[in-house]
């Protein structure tokens, strides 16, 4: 299988920082890789597809880069909406698997 | 719009069977595969597996294999996951997601406790 590593596990900053989260791939998925926001309670969101395309409504502040086994989720200045925590996932080999997550808090 | 109707919270005790119904709208049924992804207490999330619509075609993450069934009703685009032998383990919130995860049903707690 697959391993997604995601770093850090958690962070905190305050609104309007920049922020980047990092997902590690244990072999290369070319660009299969999405990332996803959660809200307690709530079921995870689609943010970001085939690593940097960013979903419909999903604010500009959020995007995504990288290709391979390195893959970045960058949110250029943090809003009070924005606190959550953030998945990876890879969808280039059976089975799909996510990364740990980064919880994302308020400092 | 895309939208995932989940069935209610269950309670089952050990050793029973759980099926969680998924009921979708607004894009054509059989474009999409389904999956399943469940997030246990605090924990986090795990792909389940997968089903095409159009055939019934099903993956399987290995830890459920043998436990874990995966059906479709075309007639009602709903998708279904059985879980089988329950343990505690499997207390959880299960979702059902379309196409490459871009939308999510609203999650269903499966309960199991004796």
């Amino acid at each position: 299988d697959i391993q997604m590593t995601q770093s850090p596990s958690s962070l905190s900053a305050s609104v309007g920082d920049r922020v980047t989260i990092t997902c590690r791939a244990s072999q290369g998925i070319s660009n299969y890789l999405a990332w996803f926001q959660q809200k307690p309670g709530k079921a995870p969101k689609s943010l970001i597809s085939v690593a940097s395309s960013l979903q419909n409504g999903v604010p500009s502040r959020f995007s995504g880069s990288g290709s391979g086994t390195d893959f970045t989720l960058t949110i250029s200045s943090l809003q009070p909406d924005d606190f959550a925590t953030y998945y990876c996932l890879q969808y280039s080999t059976s089975p799909i698997t996510f990364g740990q997550g980064t919880r994302l808090g308020i400092k | 719009q895309v939208q995932l109707v989940q069935s209610g919270a269950e309670v089952k005790k050990p050793g029973a069977s759980v099926k969680v119904s998924c009921k979708a709208s607004g894009y054509t049924f059989t474009s999409h595969d389904m999956h399943w992804v469940r997030q246990a207490p605090g924990q986090g999330l795990a792909w389940m597996g997968r089903i095409d619509p159009r055939g019934g075609s099903t993956t399987y993450a290995q830890q459920f294999q043998g436990r874990v069934t995966m059906t479709r009703d075309t007639s009602t685009s709903t998708v279904y996951m059985e879980l089988t032998s329950l343990k505690s383990e499997d207390t959880a919130v299960y979702y059902c997601a379309a196409g490459r995860l871009d939308h999510w049903g609203q999650g269903t707690l499966v309960t199991v406790s004796s």
